[in-house]
């Protein structure tokens, strides 16, 4: 029973190109999440959706878009790719108000050639 | 701006001996999260810590908060090599309402010899 799946694992693709990363949970919670984890592994918040509202949209570059179609989905659509977007990309959800654990997928792996 | 920082970034130790992580933030918090990632994997709750004064344990892990002085530890009892992992604090602002992303810190590298 995957909580949090993400489709695909790796991605491979070349500059310009436009790529989406889907995520999934079954979890039931309302709340989800796409973190950027780059090759330092230093991880940041990119977006998160709340009953499919837009809450969170930090300094990512307009290329990045998310769309909820409904609680248990939150996909990631990039445009252009550019080489710095490699990176592993990471969805998580959590349920309700803050301070509730966030539960992670297991990662998109995107390398931009 | 909510700023996380751990120390030590990365840590080499034997088996058996104790050790502490630690984790400041720079703004107003009473909520903590401790992560572990094993290479190539996913991010596995630890503990979540939400008020001042909250102490967990799981294992040979106890993690502690005290949000006057913004510090949370992560601290391991006689290690065993199958703690060997990146483990990451994150907060959230205590102003934030719901849906808040998390702040991380850059995480340690721990390596536990035999």
């Amino acid at each position: 029973d995957t909580a949090v799946s993400q489709t695909p694992k790796y991605l491979v693709t070349q500059m310009g190109n436009d790529k989406s990363i889907k995520c999934e949970q079954n979890l039931g919670h309302d709340t989800m999440y796409w973190y950027k984890q780059d090759s330092k592994k230093f991880l940041k918040i990119m977006f998160s959706y709340n009953n499919k509202e837009l809450i969170i949209n930090e300094t990512v570059p307009n290329r990045f878009s998310p769309k909820s179609p409904d609680k248990a989905h939150l996909n990631l659509h990039i445009n252009s790719l550019e080489l710095g977007d490699s990176a592993v990309y990471f969805c998580a959800s959590s349920q309700g108000a803050r301070g509730e654990t966030q539960y992670f997928g297991p990662g998109t792996r995107l390398l931009v050639l | 701006e909510l700023k996380v920082e751990q120390n030590p970034l990365f840590l080499s130790m034997q088996e058996g001996k104790n050790y502490t992580i630690y984790c400041n933030y720079s703004t107003t918090s009473d909520r903590l999260y401790w992560y572990r990632q094993d290479p190539g994997k996913s991010l596995e709750s630890l503990f979540v810590l939400l008020s001042n004064g909250a102490v967990k344990q799981e294992g040979r892990l106890m993690a502690s908060l005290d949000t006057k002085a913004r510090l949370s530890t992560l601290h391991i009892t006689a290690a065993v090599h199958d703690l060997s992992a990146t483990y990451f604090c994150a907060s959230t602002p205590y102003s934030g309402g719901g849906a808040d992303g998390l702040t991380f810190g850059k995480g340690t590298h721990l390596i536990i010899q035999p």
